[in-house]
């Protein structure tokens, strides 16, 4: 079946230390999404690729990173410059004028 | 600047009433797609329904519709016979444009309690 995967489900982080999350999708999308929920919040945009070696800032980018070097694949690393990373990721893709297809998220904590 | 926005923090409804929950947006764009999804309390986002700007007929998916008032930029969401397993958040979301630009805008969302 194809799908989006992310991994893993939980993450913890201890200070001062970078961790990445995954994100791989065989949808054969173009384009791919990563956005962060905080709890009763909606979903704010991290990063998004339209192309592979392609990305752009969304709204809240500072102290995340990412890399598209395969189109199947779009990791963000949250660095130790994001104070606040508890939350809940979520990865998405797309083609275009198509609903984005969700992968099941990643809740990040602090230790 | 793009803009969805969902009044309503919270709704109830009885089981097997039909529930409208609200979304209006804003954009200067002519042509632009919106899309509901539903976040049960596991966490995933699971789509619902699509309306194009240029669609003349109201999106209709099984028990959802989503009720698109152009003039007023509004796309509601209709439940229709509510099930407890709707009991989940529901966010309303914008692309535009829906073939060109990649960026999708969500609002805030709305949380769905069915009462038996």
């Amino acid at each position: 079946d194809g799908g989006i995967t992310q991994s893993p489900k939980y993450l913890f982080r201890k200070e001062g230390q970078n961790v990445t999350l995954s994100c791989e999708q065989n949808l054969n999308h173009d384009a791919m999404y990563w956005y962060r929920q905080d709890p009763g919040q909606g979903l704010r945009l991290i990063y998004y690729s339209q192309i592979v070696n392609d990305f752009q800032k969304g709204d809240i980018a500072e102290g995340y990173s990412v890399s598209r070097e395969k189109k199947e694949s779009f990791p963000l690393t949250v660095t130790s410059a994001q104070k606040n990373p508890t939350a809940f990721y979520l990865c998405a893709s797309s083609l275009a004028g198509e609903p984005q297809h969700f992968g099941d998220g990643t809740r990040l904590s602090i230790l | 600047a793009q803009k969805i926005t969902q009044t309503q923090p919270g709704m109830f409804v009885q089981e097997k009433e039909a529930v409208t929950l609200d979304c209006t947006y804003d954009t200067s764009d002519q042509s632009y797609g919106l899309f509901w999804y539903k976040q049960p309390s596991s966490g995933e986002m699971i789509f619902l329904i699509y309306q194009g700007s240029y669609d003349e007929q109201n999106a209709t998916e099984g028990r959802y519709s989503l009720n698109f008032q152009k003039a007023r930029k509004s796309a509601n969401l209709v439940i229709s016979a509510s099930q407890l397993g709707d009991s989940a958040m529901y966010f309303c979301a914008m692309r535009a444009p829906p073939d060109g630009g990649n960026q999708f805008y969500f609002g805030t969302g709305t949380s769905l309690t069915v009462i038996p």
